[in-house]
């Protein structure tokens, strides 16, 4: 059973087109976050949910649009798709705070941008 | 705000010996938290070992451990006996009450036969 799952793996796309992601954990972990792993590494944070309220929403392109329909789950929807988006998308979510335990991960979504 | 600084891009190391991956951060609180964490090719992030600002022990996992200098701000990991299979990326992160991990630009690691 996988703790952190993160759908789907590899997405292709065209500019201009709206794509989500979707992440599921099974933990009863209270927080989740989207974070950004751009071509040079660097993971960043974008956005993060404690019990489907949303606490941290980073400078990010209002394209963006996370939703949490309960505290399992957290997606991301994307409008507009432009090529500097084409990056790896981790969900990951952790216990409440503070963060002693660090974070589970999904997988991450490795989304390229056409 | 709090930054964490990772200095080394790449580290290589022979098989069997031994390694260290440098890491500094910084922050205004007292109360915080420390992770390296392990992304391989496969893309996964792992967590390798996390550490208690308030501990003054260094904490060990196995062949990892870590060299915690809360003055000096600085938080190294060392890999004992290194292993093919920790041929990898290595994030440093720093994370307290924001509930968010800030991550340092990472090392690749490169185990050479």
């Amino acid at each position: 059973d996988t703790a952190v799952s993160q759908t789907p793996k590899y997405l292709v796309t065209q500019m201009g087109n709206d794509k989500s992601i979707k992440c599921e954990q099974n933990l009863g972990h209270d927080t989740m976050y989207w974070y950004k792993q751009d071509s040079k590494k660097f993971l960043k944070i974008m956005f993060s949910y404690n019990n489907k309220e949303l606490i941290i929403n980073e400078t990010v392109p209002n394209r963006f649009s996370p939703k949490s329909p309960d505290k399992a789950h957290l997606n991301l929807h994307i409008n507009s798709l432009e090529l500097g988006d084409s990056a790896v998308y981790f969900c990951a979510s952790s216990q409440r705070q503070p963060i002693v335990y660090g974070y589970t991960f999904g997988s991450g979504t490795r989304l390229t941008v056409v | 705000a709090q930054t964490v600084t990772q200095s080394q891009p790449e580290m290589s190391v022979q098989e069997a010996e031994t390694v260290t991956l440098s890491c500094t951060y910084d922050t205004s609180e007292s109360d915080y938290y420390l992770f390296w964490y392990k992304q391989p090719p496969s893309r996964q992030m792992i967590l390798v070992i996390r550490q208690e600002a308030y501990k003054q022990q260094n904490a060990t996992e196995n062949r990892f451990s870590v060299n915690f200098q809360k003055a000096a701000k600085s938080f190294s990991l060392k890999i004992s006996d290194s292993q093919l299979g920790d041929a990898a990326m290595y994030f440093c992160a720093a994370g307290q009450g924001a509930q968010k991990l800030v991550f340092g630009q990472g090392t690749r690691l490169t185990i050479n036969p």
